[in-house]
């Protein structure tokens, strides 16, 4: 089993929309999650950065961890063209390397 | 405004030949990484750098080779050894001295190196 998993995508939503992205992971040492947005041909950008379980709310961003069933989730609201991108989970434990997911690729459609 | 600046953004190697990545932070961090980003295959580690002069191997280290002679700069040599270096190359860094920590990567945005 991997370390973590991530649907590759493509998904694609009408604009307006809410879309849900989710990751699942194996290693309950996993503490602290992260969410980055990788525009085509840019590097990955910080959305949200998450400890433990619970919600986190930036804006359009809701992040969401549940370490019971080892899932997260990214949603975001009012989706638009611009958040057209590639997102890529990420997790580690208190000391040990970052783990990324292979990323999900989002397109939204206006 | 502070940031990661990777040069150049696209990049060409002829066989036999050397190159390096230039990759630059002005955040005074001092935890330094290059990955490799492949289609399908997500971001894999190939070294990482805790402080000046300490470099440490990461997961596809061969081919590869990198310096810290500055904790600003953290240049990584695509060698002739690496038999497939076509792949999206990216340098981040963290606040902390641990590489191993909880604490979130910061990223330039990459080098694409191609074979001539």
């Amino acid at each position: 089993q991997k370390e973590v998993e991530q649907d590759p995508g493509p998904l694609s939503v009408p604009e307006g929309a809410i879309v849900s992205l989710n990751c699942t992971y194996s290693n309950s040492a996993f503490q602290y999650f992260m969410w980055y947005r990788q525009y085509s041909r840019k590097g990955p950008e910080l959305l949200m950065y998450t400890y433990s379980s619970g919600n986190k709310e930036d804006g359009r961003f809701t992040a969401q961890v549940d370490k019971s069933s080892k899932y997260i989730s990214l949603f975001i609201r009012d989706s638009q063209p611009s958040d057209s991108a590639t997102y890529l989970c990420a997790m580690s434990a208190w000391v040990g390397k970052i783990i990324f997911g292979k990323g999900t690729r989002l397109h939204i459609l206006p | 405004d502070g940031g990661i600046t990777q040069s150049p953004k696209y990049l060409f190697r002829k066989e036999g030949q050397n190159v390096t990545l230039s990759c630059e932070q002005n955040l005074n961090h001092d935890a330094m990484y290059w990955y490799r980003q492949d289609p399908g295959q997500g971001l894999r580690l190939i070294y990482y750098s805790q402080i000046v002069n300490d470099f440490q191997k990461g997961d596809i280290a061969e081919g590869y080779s990198v310096s810290r002679e500055k904790k600003e700069s953290f240049p990584l040599t695509v060698t002739s050894a690496q038999k497939n270096p076509t792949a999206f190359y990216l340098c981040a860094s963290t606040s902390t001295r641990w590489a191993y920590s909880n604490q979130p990567q910061h990223f330039g945005d990459g080098t694409r190196l191609s074979i001539l």
